[in-house]
C-alpha cells in the first residue's frame, strides 16, 4: 500500500527554528510537496521537490531524498502566523498526489 | 483573479437526500479534484477531471458522482447522503501537466448529514 507518514502535532517557540519530517512508500515517484493549512482555510503551496537536496524559499526550506523516502520542511525565524498544519503529499506513478494526514505546528510567544 | 470558488459554503443535509456541491474555476486549469479531509486522515481523493468531458475515480469514489461538462465547473453530487459522509469538501484544479503540477485549492465546503 502507499503511506505517507509525518508527526501528528510539533511545538516550537516564535523565533525558533523547526524541522517537520516526512517518509514515503509510494507506488513511483514523480515529486513531492509540502502544502500549509490554517484552521478552517485551504491548503495552500509551499514547496516542491522532485530531485534529491535542499530547496529554499525565503524562511522555508525543504529537502528531499529520494533513497530513503524522506522529506523535511525547515521553517526559521518562526512567526505566530505559521500556527498552522504542514502537509505532504507525493505524486505517485499514476501522478495523483497521495496526502499525509498532516502535522499540526503550535508556535509559542 | 477569484481562483476557485466552491458553493455553498456549509450545509446541513439529512440523510437520504440529495446535494450537489459546486466547483468553478477561472484559471483555465485543465485538470479538477475534488477531496475529502476528515480530522485524523489525509487529503483522499474523490473524483478527477484530466481535462473537459472525462472523469476518473480516486480512492473514495463511492457514493458520489461527478460531471465535466466544460473546462470551468465540476460538481460534485451525493444521490443520497449518509452520515458517513461528512466532512469538509475542497475542489482543486491544476494545469494538468504531469510532475510539478501544482494543485490549487477552494475554500471547502463543510457538509454535515445528520
Amino acid at each position: 500500500g502507499q503511506n505517507i507518514d509525518q508527526p501528528t502535532e510539533m511545538t516550537a517557540t516564535e523565533g525558533a527554528i523547526v524541522q517537520i519530517n516526512c517518509t514515503y512508500q509510494t507506488s513511483g515517484f514523480n515529486g513531492l510537496f509540502w502544502y500549509q493549512q490554517h484552521a478552517g482555510e485551504a491548503p495552500t503551496f509551499l514547496s516542491y521537490n522532485v530531485l534529491d537536496g535542499l530547496e529554499e524559499k525565503g524562511r522555508f526550506s525543504s529537502f528531499l531524498s529520494r533513497s530513503k523516502g524522506y522529506s523535511y520542511l525547515l521553517l526559521k525565524e518562526l512567526q505566530m502566523k505559521d500556527s498552522a498544519s504542514y502537509l505532504c503529499a507525493v505524486m505517485d506513478s499514476n501522478y495523483q498526489l497521495i496526502w499525509g494526514a498532516g502535522t499540526k505546528l503550535i508556535i509559542k510567544p | 483573479t477569484a481562483g476557485i470558488t466552491q458553493a455553498p459554503t456549509s450545509q446541513i443535509l439529512a440523510a437520504g437526500r440529495s446535494m450537489t456541491l459546486r466547483c468553478t474555476q477561472d484559471m483555465r486549469h485543465n485538470a479538477m479534484y475534488w477531496y475529502r479531509q476528515d480530522l485524523g486522515l489525509g487529503l483522499r481523493l474523490i473524483h478527477y477531471s484530466n481535462t473537459a468531458g472525462t472523469t476518473g475515480k480516486g480512492e473514495v469514489p463511492d457514493g458520489y458522482s461527478v460531471s465535466r461538462a466544460n473546462t470551468d465547473d465540476f460538481p460534485l453530487t451525493l444521490a443520497s447522503a449518509v452520515p458517513s459522509q461528512t466532512s469538509v469538501y475542497f475542489c482543486a484544479s491544476s494545469d494538468g501537466g504531469g510532475g510539478t503540477d501544482t494543485q490549487y485549492f477552494g475554500p471547502g465546503t463543510r457538509l454535515t448529514v445528520l
